[in-house]
């Protein structure tokens, strides 16, 4: 694997509550791309960074922020956690070309009472 | 905006069986990547396909891009227990600029000793 880890793996918190996911790869990728999984649904992007301080949105972008102030560590902010935000989240690098395959982290399991 | 839909959602096949799953883009493809997670797992990488028409194979796994370029399909052969996961299929849209990867929904196998 590509030197991804995910910080928490496992998180249980309350309906709005901020929640933070971290990111983080040892490979100088370029790319990083934060997904949730849920049944039904497979994979869907909630944002996306093409460099330090570059982020866009993806489908899913609502209720969620990031941030990326180095390289290496990608941050996922849910500003005010909802019940619909329960899931599982995946953090995703490609190398310099966007062409490239994506490397996923062990994911994080997330959960909103 | 580009929807990728993969069928069939679930198959259980009999140790040994063949097994295939689609996935159809709504719009043409630059490429379409292929990934395997395992049950509890992250999604893997498999397969990059470019080319319209394109076909590769890994051992008993057999790719193939359609001449349209919006379209695709994995095939297994005589299917084996370490077969069991979701495969995904994703796909990277064609009208220039960066363009987000699109996963389908999955297809989730189950191999029958």
């Amino acid at each position: 694997d590509a030197g991804i880890t995910q910080s928490p793996r496992h998180k249980v918190t309350e309906t709005g509550t901020p929640v933070t996911l971290r990111c983080h790869q040892t490979e100088n990728h370029r790319y990083m791309y934060w997904y949730r999984q849920d049944p039904g649904h497979g994979l869907r992007l909630i944002h996306y960074s093409y460099g330090v301080k570059d982020t866009d949105k993806g489908e899913v972008s609502d209720g969620y922020s990031v941030s990326r102030s180095k390289t290496e560590d990608f941050l996922l902010t849910l500003e005010s956690a909802t019940s619909s935000q329960t899931s599982v989240y995946f953090c995703a690098t490609t190398p310099r070309d966007q062409y490239n395959e994506q490397f996923f982290g062990p994911g994080t399991r997330l959960t909103v009472l | 905006g580009q929807q990728v839909m993969q069928i069939p959602q679930y198959q259980h096949v009999q140790e040994g069986e063949d097994f295939t799953t689609y996935c159809n883009s709504s719009t043409t493809l630059s490429n379409i990547q292929w990934y395997k997670q395992r049950p509890g797992g992250h999604p893997v990488f498999l397969i990059q396909l470019v080319k319209s028409g394109e076909v590769k194979k890994q051992k008993r796994l057999t790719f193939q891009f359609g001449e349209a370029k919006k379209n695709s399909s994995l095939h297994i052969t005589a299917t084996q227990t370490t077969d069991v996961g979701t495969y995904f299929c994703a796909g990277r849209g064609d009208s220039g600029g960066y363009q987000k990867v699109t996963f389908g929904t999955g297809t989730k196998l189950q191999v029958i000793p």
